[in-house]
């Protein structure tokens, strides 16, 4: 089975140029996760999506930032226009929805895309 | 004060070594405490998750919760030199709400070296 999947791999731009990243999830994961690390600072949560639906944006750091997920089934995450702040490295993760008695799904994370803004 | 405290680090031990890692927190409201291991250029892995307090072993790995410390520590028994990543701890209040997920809160991680 094919794991969460992240394009690209690496990207580098100019101050002021847009960049799009995609995340392909694990098929039948309805939670979608996007997550970013910047240099010398932990891994933070950016939005959550379930299915189509964005249900908690609340780590995106301003309207630079635009995320969607088509259909339910992979994302994009624009940056528009980039700042140099933005370097890092943007994770995306997915997960089931919870079933029955469980109490905890497990994320899946991708490789990860490492951007640098220039 | 961040919500996850964890020394970054680097941790350089011999094969064969016990290695001890750490991680604080602030929140009592955490429910879930997970270990992720990321080697270099590629995403975190999970390890182990314990849910509240207690141990859990798996293998070389073990994990322990101390909710009344705020404290969670990983073992790992007979160190390799293929364990040599960054460790990062996590940690997550389930939220019932759209059927549930877990929003991560991570550590800064920890470097560990094994050498021969």
């Amino acid at each position: 089975e094919a794991g969460v999947t992240q394009f690209p791999s690496h990207s580098v731009i100019e101050k002021g140029q847009t960049v799009t990243l995609r995340c392909d999830p694990i098929s039948g994961h309805d939670n979608l996760y996007w997550y970013r690390r910047v240099m010398g600072k932990e891994i933070k949560f950016l939005l959550h999506f379930v299915k189509e639906s964005k249900q908690d944006e609340s780590g995106m750091p301003n309207n630079r930032f635009l995320a969607e997920r088509t259909g339910g089934t992979y994302s994009t995450l624009k940056v528009q226009p980039a700042e140099l702040e933005d370097s890092g490295v943007y994770f995306c993760a997915s997960s089931l929805q919870l079933t029955g008695g469980n109490s905890y799904t497990e994320a899946f994370f991708g490789q990860g895309t490492r951007l640098t803004v220039v | 004060q961040k919500e996850v405290e964890q020394d970054p680090g680097p941790l350089s031990v011999p094969e064969g070594a016990i290695v001890s890692l750490n991680c604080t927190y602030s929140n009592s409201a955490f429910q879930y405490f997970m270990w992720y291991r990321q080697y270099s250029r590629k995403g975190p892995e999970l390890l182990m998750y314990t849910y509240s307090s207690g141990n859990k072993e798996d293998g070389r790995f073990t994990a322990q919760v101390d909710k009344s410390s705020k404290y969670i520590s990983l073992f790992i028994r007979d160190s390799q030199p293929s364990d040599s990543a960054t460790y990062l701890c996590a940690m997550s209040v389930l939220s019932m709400f759209s059927g549930g997920y877990n929003k991560l809160i991570f550590g800064a991680g920890t470097r560990l070296a094994v050498h021969p």
